[in-house]
């Protein structure tokens, strides 16, 4: 099966700044790539799906990318509702999540 | 209101099994797969197997093969998730979670508030 190694596990940024979330896979896998973000209680939601794709209602400052195997979510200006946990997650014929990534407020 | 609900919390003993339910409402239910995924206490999310209501197929995670069993009730618009032979890593809180779109393996856009079951002696 294909592996999904994400990075940082946790990162602590300022307001305003610029975040980057990195997810690799072990082999191509196309543009089969979401992203989720989860807050503390809560079940995970939504933001990008097939790799660059923002899902509706969803904030434009969150973006996704792709480049060979690697895929990135960036959030382009940090803001405080935007604490919580971030999983890259493939979908192809089954589903494989990555480790996630906590983000905090410096 | 486009949404999935699930059972309540359920408290196991070892070697027990449990059923989760999840009942969807407010789209077309036949039309789409469904996952379940599962999240230990403090820990990431881990997905366990996927069935689709259209066509009947399922897809067990490795991990899960032989202890899984997922099922659908059309009348009630309602998945099934069984996990037999428990033990107490499987506590954790377990979601089901639907496919974005209709017919077509894809991301999860609809997520149910979950079930915590814990295995306990």
């Amino acid at each position: 099966d294909i592996q999904m190694t994400q990075s940082p596990s946790a990162l602590s940024a300022s307001v305003g700044d610029s975040v980057t979330i990195t997810c690799r896979a072990s082999e191509s896998i196309s543009t089969w790539l979401a992203w989720y973000q989860q807050k503390p209680g809560k079940a995970p939601k939504l933001l990008i799906y097939k790799a660059s794709n923002l899902e509706s209602g969803v904030p434009s400052r969150f973006s996704g990318s792709k480049s060979g195997t690697e895929f990135t979510l960036t959030i382009s200006s940090l803001q405080a509702d935007d604490v919580a946990t971030y999983y890259c997650q493939l979908y192809d014929s089954y589903w494989t999540f990555g480790q996630g990534t906590k983000v905090e407020i410096k | 209101q486009v949404q999935l609900v699930q059972s309540g919390p359920e408290v196991k003993r070892p070697g027990a099994s449990v059923r989760v339910s999840c009942k969807a409402s407010g789209h077309t239910f036949t039309n789409y797969g469904f996952s379940w995924v599962r999240q230990a206490p403090g820990q990431g999310l881990e997905w366990m197997g996927w069935i689709s209501v259209y066509n009947g197929i399922t897809n067990v995670a490795q991990n899960f093969q032989g202890r899984v069993t997922m099922t659908t009730d059309t009348f009630t618009s309602t998945v099934y998730m069984e996990l037999r032979r428990l033990k107490s890593d499987d506590t954790a809180v377990y979601y089901c979670a639907r496919d974005r779109l209709p017919r077509k393996l894809d991301a999860f856009d609809l997520w149910g508030q979950g079930t915590m079951v814990t295995v306990s002696s």
